[in-house]
């Protein structure tokens, strides 16, 4: 299994241009998740998804889109770049949660984005 | 405001100390992750921990929670290079809501 994937593993935008960051995992997870990792700020979910064609807000939604039209991928969409959107996007899945928490959160390697 | 906070926010130890991260929450917690990061790369699972009072251990590294659920500590004995990193530590409130993350703890360990 090669788990969580994200491409690209860097990039340069222009403010005002528009990205899609690509995730894909192949373990079969019900459940993804973006998040943003500014330094020293810790991880900030931007979005996350229970299913396919299920996808809803996390703490810091704005200037991104996400849609789930497969289990396996979970693209995030930056469509008018700003510099505070500079950051470290990670992805990451799970498999649906029962009430023991017995499946932790697998995370992919992450996208550096840079907006100029 | 920030529901889990860690400290410290980092740390320098010497290679073969002790050393340990805590990790404090506002309110009760369902569920406690540690998580270890590589300076550029993803995160890496280390412990989960949920019932009060648990207490887990992976080769040098020891994860607590608190009776009270409010509270977890990391601690790694005999501290190597390989140990550095960020530390982070990430909680569920319910079984429904999404994980949470602390700001993180950078630790570097020096010869």
């Amino acid at each position: 299994n090669a788990g969580v994937t994200q491409t690209p593993k860097f990039r340069i935008l222009k403010i005002g241009q528009s990205m899609t960051l690509q995730c894909t995992q192949d373990m079969n997870h019900n459940y993804m998740y973006w998040y943003r990792q500014d330094p020293g700020m810790g991880l900030k979910l931007i979005y996350y998804s229970v299913g396919a064609g299920i996808t809803d807000k996390g703490e810091v939604p704005n200037g991104y889109n996400v849609s789930r039209s497969t289990t396996e991928d979970f693209p995030l969409r930056l469509e008018l770049a700003a510099p505070s959107q500079t950051s470290v996007y990670f992805c990451a899945s799970s498999s649906m949660r029962g009430p023991f928490l017995q499946e932790t959160q697998y995370f992919g390697p992450g996208t550096r984005l840079l907006v100029l | 405001s920030q529901e889990l906070e860690q400290s410290p926010q980092s740390l320098i130890v010497q290679e073969g100390k002790n050393l340990t991260i805590n990790c404090t929450s506002s309110k009760t917690l369902y569920g406690l992750y540690w998580y270890k990061q590589k300076y550029g790369e993803g995160l890496i699972f280390l412990m989960m921990l949920q019932k009060g009072g648990e207490e887990k251990s992976h080769e040098k590294i020891t994860a607590k929670l608190d009776e009270k659920k409010q509270q977890s500590s990391l601690h790694i004995t005999a501290s190597q290079p390989s140990h550095a990193g960020i530390y982070l530590c990430g909680a569920y409130y319910s079984g429904n809501t999404p994980l949470v993350f602390g700001k993180g703890t950078r630790l570097s360990v020096i010869a």
